[in-house]
């Protein structure tokens, strides 16, 4: 399994602002993944993040509001930016398990962001 | 193109009783599925996977499920519930065949023990 840091934890933030996610893998992979978590709700997929090359972002989701980086094999950072109160949500970095046909993730903790 | 749909968001079960959450899918390819669990405040832990090996599959903490292919069920059970089993429960399907497969959750179902 892979051990994944996510800063921060929680945040309060105020709306038209935007906040910086990190997260950090203790191993290198290739592929990290952005979910976000509406309270209440199930996960959704953000975006893909490969190194060296630009995210890969599903339907609803575009780089203006939430771009990514992806320096190197074991790190990647998400923006929420110009946030309102529905981005209020938790947002969870993961990344594939060993043996990457079996096609399950790990994740990190999580970071709770509400927007007021 | 994968999706899953849990049956029931909330399961309440006495202490000692069976636990069974329900988890159908809908796969264009052999899926390979999977049941998350996350306690509150927490992230996601992974509790078994099937890869189309054996259909029955042995979790952690005591927890089993069966694929079955015919129903395309992966229902989560638990002989005896226990107080620490009070979660969100997650199932997720992916492709397989290996390379970039997306995972898609299903809504959750969250289980509470009651003693």
């Amino acid at each position: 399994s892979a051990v994944i840091s996510q800063k921060p934890s929680r945040d309060i933030c105020q709306r038209g602002t935007s906040l910086t996610i990190q997260c950090q893998v203790d191993s290198q992979v290739t592929m990290m993944f952005w979910y976000r978590q509406q309270p209440g709700q199930s996960l959704t997929l953000i975006a893909t993040a490969n190194q060296g090359s630009e995210a890969t972002y599903e339907s609803g989701f575009v780089i203006d509001k939430f771009p990514i980086s992806r320096p190197n094999l074991t790190f990647s950072t998400l923006t929420v930016s110009n946030m309102s109160p529905e981005d209020s949500s938790i947002y969870l970095c993961s990344v594939r398990g060993p043996g990457a046909n079996t096609g399950e993730l790990f994740f990190g903790e999580g970071s709770r962001l509400t927007v007021l | 193109a994968q999706s899953v749909t849990q049956l029931g968001s909330h399961v309440s079960v006495s202490e000692g009783a069976l636990v069974l959450l329900r988890c159908n899918y809908s796969s264009s390819v052999p899926p390979y599925l999977f049941w998350y669990v996350q306690y509150p405040n927490q992230g996601l832990q992974l509790l078994l996977k099937y890869t189309s090996a054996a259909t029955l599959v042995k979790g952690i903490n005591g927890f089993e499920a069966e694929f079955k292919k015919s129903e395309t069920s992966f229902h989560l059970t638990k002989p005896s519930a226990h107080m620490s089993d009070a979660a969100e429960y997650f199932c997720a399907v992916s492709g397989s065949g290996g390379g970039y497969n997306k995972l898609i959750f299903g809504a959750g179902t969250r289980l509470a023990v009651h003693p």
